[in-house]
């Protein structure tokens, strides 16, 4: 159980382009969702946090009207890098969680490499 | 500032060695801490959560144990399967703030 799986897994794309990746809860359902980054030997940094039916909340210097999220039903949540450039190349990471209250815990998706040529 | 140090940054083990990784936290009012497996190319694995001092957990080869600043991570008789970076994340609030990763590495 918990499983997230992320789409695509990689992605590659001209300067100015936007992507959009999708980040699914398969098998329960996910009130809040996370976005992270992940730089090559670095570890996890939030980006935002994703809740369902409402706004995302970004973190202190992530542009939101780079990087838009949208979080339309209980186990979908959408990024769209918009306008991108080299310099947003890297690893994404989306996380549900699962349960709630004290005992909640965050189930990682698989990652989406975008490079931005 | 609420902060998450992990050490050693690396670790190199011959396979059947066994070892401990360490992640240490400030915090006040713990929420969980959580540890994670991440292979290469891939997102975080969950592996245990921890909520209270004393709280052991133990899955295979794996055994996690809290106290009131730090965790570790023990590995019994490691293989080299289990050669991955192992991330330790605190809770705060709504969010899990990460630990810089131990890269371990087990050799046949």
């Amino acid at each position: 159980g918990a499983v997230v799986s992320q789409h695509p897994s990689r992605v590659i794309c001209k300067s100015g382009t936007s992507v959009k990746i999708e980040c699914r809860s398969l098998d329960f359902q996910a009130t809040t969702m996370f976005w992270y980054r992940q730089f090559p030997k670095q570890s996890l940094m939030l980006m935002a946090t994703s809740n369902e039916g409402s706004k995302a909340t970004y973190e202190q210097g992530v542009e939101k009207d780079k990087f838009l999220i949208n979080h339309a039903s209980l186990t979908l949540s959408t990024l769209t890098v918009t306008s991108a450039h080299p310099e947003d190349s890297s690893f994404y990471i989306c996380s549900a969680r699962a349960g709630g209250g004290i005992t909640d815990t965050q189930y990682f998706g698989p990652g989406t490499r975008l490079t931005v040529l | 500032e609420d902060q998450v140090t992990q050490s050693p940054e690396a670790l190199r083990l011959q396979e059947g060695e066994s070892s401990s990784l360490n992640c240490s936290y400030t915090v006040s009012g713990l929420r969980g801490l959580f540890w994670y497996r991440q292979d290469p190319g891939k997102g975080p694995e969950f592996l245990f959560t921890l909520y209270s001092a004393g709280e052991e957990k133990e899955k295979e080869r794996l055994k996690a144990t809290l106290t009131k600043k730090e965790s570790f991570l023990h590995i019994t008789a490691p293989k080299p399967e289990d050669s991955a970076t192992y991330l330790c994340a605190v809770r705060y609030g709504n969010k899990l703030v990460f630990g810089a990763g131990t890269i371990l590495r087990v050799k046949s």
